[in-house]
């Protein structure tokens, strides 16, 4: 199985911030790496797939990049609507496996 | 517009199954690949399995001796039952298709239900 670790486990930024997260995997999961958004009481929401390509409808403040073991999700600049958790996903190897998450909160 | 809405008891006794259903509207179960998470309190996913569009299943190993998912066609639903549960077992569970986003003949979760919370307790 491979298992996703996520960096830091918290972030404390203000509105307006940039927002750098860290996705790190035990062995290369290719290009099939994808972001999710989670907010209290919600499932979560597809924001990136393939590393790099926004779903449908995520603002540009959003951009994955990465390859291989290592990846980064970044918001540019934090919209309140933004401070949510978020879960890296990859799909290379069955079974698909998400991180801890990284919780993003407001300062 | 896709949707999915989990259903079922919120509540089961320890070494019985849990059973679940999943009504999907907006799309076929005979589409796409379908599949089942869970999240318990306060912490992060687990991917439970799936069932794709020929309707064969793949189950993490994790629970694959305790987990079966269908689909029922003629009502375009999903089920999950999971047995011999404990209190670890205790979870918000979601269904959701895999689809919309695909490479290499795999794709993302596009779209979830909004879950349920099963409680394993006595």
């Amino acid at each position: 199985e491979i298992v996703l670790s996520q960096s830091p486990a918290t972030l404390s930024l203000s509105p307006g911030e940039r927002a750098t997260l860290s996705c790190r995997a035990s062995q290369s999961v290719g290009n099939y790496l994808a972001w999710y958004q989670q907010k209290p009481g919600q499932a979560p929401r597809l924001l990136i797939y393939d590393v790099s390509n926004r779903a449908t409808a995520i603002p540009a403040r959003f951009s994955g990049s990465g390859s291989g073991t290592d990846f980064t999700l970044t918001i540019s600049s934090l919209e309140p609507e933004d401070f949510a958790i978020y879960y890296c996903l990859q799909r290379y190897n069955w079974p698909l496996t998400f991180g801890g998450g990284t919780k993003v909160e407001i300062k | 517009q896709v949707q999915l809405q989990e259903s079922g008891p919120g509540l089961v006794k320890p070494s019985e199954t849990l059973s679940l259903s999943c009504t999907v509207s907006g799309d076929s179960v005979n589409s796409h690949s379908w599949s089942w998470i869970r999240q318990p309190p306060g912490k992060g996913l687990e991917f439970i399995g799936y069932i794709s569009d020929s309707g064969s299943t793949n189950y993490n190993p994790s629970l694959k001796s305790r987990v079966t998912i269908s689909r029922d066609t003629s009502d375009n639903q999903l089920s999950l039952k999971l047995s011999s549960v404990t209190a670890a077992d205790t979870a918000v569970y979601y269904c959701a298709r895999r689809g919309g986003y695909c490479s290499g003949g795999t794709c993302e979760l596009d779209y979830w239900g909004q879950g349920t919370l099963v409680t394993v307790s006595s």
